[in-house]
């Protein structure tokens, strides 16, 4: 039982650079949010989707786009990359109706922008 | 601006005592709290959770209990393990089914 993964683990990019980091997740869930965590804060929503086709902003989306052709997954995609953009990413899903018995997180891309 | 608050970033505790630990919000309209625990390299894990309609649940050695008035919450553990020691995370829930996190407070259970 995968539950939810991400790929990669660790990542360094220079400025400017692009990437796109991956998520997939295999128990069927509708919802499906990135979050980011930066030392000593909490984790803040960038952006989450409600269905496959769906998505919408979160708290925090400058800087990234995302799209949900599949139900499983849901790729994050940072465009010239910036030093404000080092962090810890999590990727999450949850049954929409179910979502205050807890996400379901992925273990998380550790992002160095140098 | 910071609607889901963790004042303390440690908590030292022996084991088999209780670990209390708090949490503070702004936002009136939150519906429903959960904890999560996580442990260093993994993603967190859903722990339990609370409806703004009650004042308690537990679920084993985990206690959750909501102060509306004050606008606070806690996480009790009883007895702590050594097991427990890792970063606990309180969230809220607002009306747009969206989830805002505190910052966290690493719980450290002494054997």
């Amino acid at each position: 039982n995968a539950g939810v993964t991400q790929t990669p683990k660790f990542r360094i990019l220079k400025i400017g650079q692009s990437m796109t980091l991956q998520c997939a997740q295999d128990m069927n869930h509708n919802y499906m949010y990135w979050y980011r965590q930066d030392p000593g804060m909490g984790l803040k929503l960038i952006y989450y989707s409600v269905g496959a086709g769906i998505t919408d902003k979160g708290e925090v989306p400058n800087g990234y786009n995302v799209s949900r052709s599949t139900t499983e997954d849901f790729p994050l995609r940072l465009e010239l990359a910036a030093p404000s953009q080092t962090s810890v990413y999590f990727c999450a899903s949850s049954f929409e109706d179910r979502a205050v018995y807890g996400y379901t997180f992925g273990s998380g891309t550790r992002l160095t922008v140098v | 601006d910071q609607q889901v608050k963790q004042n303390s970033p440690s908590l030292s505790v022996q084991e088999g005592r209780i670990s209390i630990l708090n949490c503070d919000y702004t936002n009136s309209m939150f519906d429903y709290f959960l904890w999560y625990k996580k442990y260093p390299a993994e993603g967190p894990t859903f722990l339990i959770s609370i409806s703004s309609i009650k004042d308690k649940n537990e679920d084993g050695r985990f206690t959750v209990f909501l102060n509306k008035s004050a606008k606070h919450l806690s996480l009790h553990i009883v007895p702590s393990q050594p097991g427990d020691s890792a970063v606990y995370f309180c969230a809220a829930r607002n009306t747009g089914n969206q989830f805002y996190f505190g910052t966290g407070t690493s719980l450290t259970v002494i054997p």
